[in-house]
């Protein structure tokens, strides 16, 4: 049974960098056969796909997002992260990492991440 | 373009169907069979009740379904209850890119 689960701090300051982990298990993100997706949800608002990893070296992100993001797998942890810079406010959300397999078929549990001073 | 356009709410009684929409373009919906749907109470991670237009997951009630036509996908509920009642997202495949519908709150009256 695979399963996901988000790690990270949940409070961050403005204009520092977020980071959050995403472990697998259950599944390898090195196989190739899946996108490995970082998904958000502001209070109150919609979700909002921020970006995957995908076959180990390609990754692709959300225009809106793209130059402050950065997914990256570990491959030895079988892990995969998310960082963003530059953060505000506007970025606080629940966090969410997702197996992207032609739908988003397994979440993690999400993790609360507030940005404040 | 931000997001697939789904409307805000939708209610029906016990007992009826209720169909949301989920209105993209050519790039996304109507270009790839690879739209999702997705139920999410809040405090809990979404769940996954659609996928590849009409395909559901196992363990997914068949009162789930999903069609497709030009850049509109639709999810019908039949047989409306209770405990169908929370939001609804779509979510649609694109190159390079994925998109999320701005999300449809069922009310079961």
């Amino acid at each position: 049974q695979v399963q996901l689960q988000e790690s990270g701090p949940g409070l961050v300051k403005p204009s520092e960098t977020l980071s959050l982990t995403c472990i697998v298990s259950g599944d390898s993100i090195s196989d190739g056969n899946n996108y490995w997706s970082w998904i958000r949800q502001p209070p109150g608002k919609g979700l909002e796909w921020i970006g995957y990893i995908y076959d180990i070296g390609t990754a692709n992100y959300n225009p809106s997002l793209k130059s402050r993001v950065t997914i990256s797998p570990d491959t030895s942890k079988n892990h995969f992260s998310l960082k963003l810079s530059s953060v505000s406010p506007a970025d606080t959300a629940i966090y969410y990492c997702a197996r992207d397999q032609r739908g988003f078929h397994v979440w993690g549990p999400g993790t609360m991440v507030t940005i404040s001073s | 373009q931000s997001a697939l356009t789904q409307p805000a709410s939708v209610s029906g009684s016990p007992g009826q169907s209720i169909t949301i929409s989920c209105i993209g373009t050519i790039s996304d919906i109507g270009g790839f069979d690879l739209v999702s749907w997705y139920q999410h109470d809040p405090g809990s991670s979404p769940k996954l009740i659609i996928y590849e237009v009409n395909k559901r997951p196992s363990g997914v009630s068949n009162r789930f379904s999903g069609s497709k036509s030009g850049n509109t996908a639709s999810l019908t509920i039949s047989g409306l209850q209770a405990e169908d009642e929370t939001d609804y997202y779509c979510s649609s495949y694109a190159p390079s890119r994925r998109f999320f519908g701005t999300g449809t709150k069922v009310t079961v009256l």
